[in-house]
């Protein structure tokens, strides 16, 4: 079975403060796509990151961070230096198979907020 | 460029109306997604468009009815619906829905009230 948790229900920082968003998965492929996606207010889901599973590199792009862990099956998303325009929910997904199609299974989401 | 656009944006509707959702991309992507997002829930697939060819229907009731005219194209057409079906519909593309070209980019949603 796939499946994805985000413990993380809700969290609150306050500007330029460091917050890291956890994602846990669970699949018996051995060769997955996991993603994050943040969804401002506005609703749009936005594209952040794609990693593959043989590529444990850790990426940094700007201020975002994410650290894979193929030991933990855990792919985490870090802040840095956190800005008021960061809150929105983010999701981790996980790619898999369905038959002969592809879809995502979804987290439930994490509600960052940030405090001016 | 990475946009997928939907029309309307808002839709109130009456449990008698018919109407339609619209999303179109011009990315020359060849799969298509439509999703239902309640609040503060993750979205639910409903339905995949590969080549123009329905490929998943996630057990969804009748009353709505996809449609793909063309690559570039999907409609979800409504009739009959619920109060229960209000919620955010989100439509995604992908440039393939095979692995390693399964990315999807979304649209801004339409926000659907069911009266």
């Amino acid at each position: 079975a796939q499946k994805v948790t985000q413990a993380q229900t809700e969290i609150s920082v306050v500007e330029k403060e460091d917050v890291t968003l956890d994602c846990v998965y669970e699949t018996r492929d051995t060769t997955y796509y996991l993603f994050w996606y943040k969804q401002p207010p506005s609703g749009e889901l936005v594209f952040l990151i794609r990693r593959n599973s043989f590529d444990e590199q850790n990426e940094i792009s700007g201020r975002y961070s994410w650290n894979f862990q193929k030991s933990t099956s855990s792919f985490n998303f870090t802040i840095t230096a956190s800005q008021v325009v960061d809150s929105a929910v983010y999701f981790c997904a996980l790619s898999v198979s369905s038959g002969s199609a592809r879809q995502l299974t979804f987290g439930s989401g994490t509600q960052l907020t940030v405090l001016p | 460029d990475t946009e997928v656009t939907q029309t309307p944006k808002h839709l109130v509707m009456g449990m008698t109306n018919k109407k339609s959702l619209k999303c179109e991309q011009h990315m020359g992507h060849r799969a298509m997604y439509w999703y239902k997002q309640k609040a503060k829930k993750p979205p639910e697939l409903m339905f995949v468009y590969s080549y123009e060819k329905l490929s998943i229907n996630e057990s969804v009731p009748s009353r709505f009815s996809p449609e793909c005219p063309n690559s570039s194209l999907l409609n979800l057409h409504l009739h009959a619906l619920q109060p229960e079906d209000s919620a955010l519909y989100l439509c995604a593309s992908s440039p393939e829905n095979r692995i390693l070209t399964d990315t999807q980019y979304f649209g801004p949603g339409t926000r659907l009230t069911v009266l």
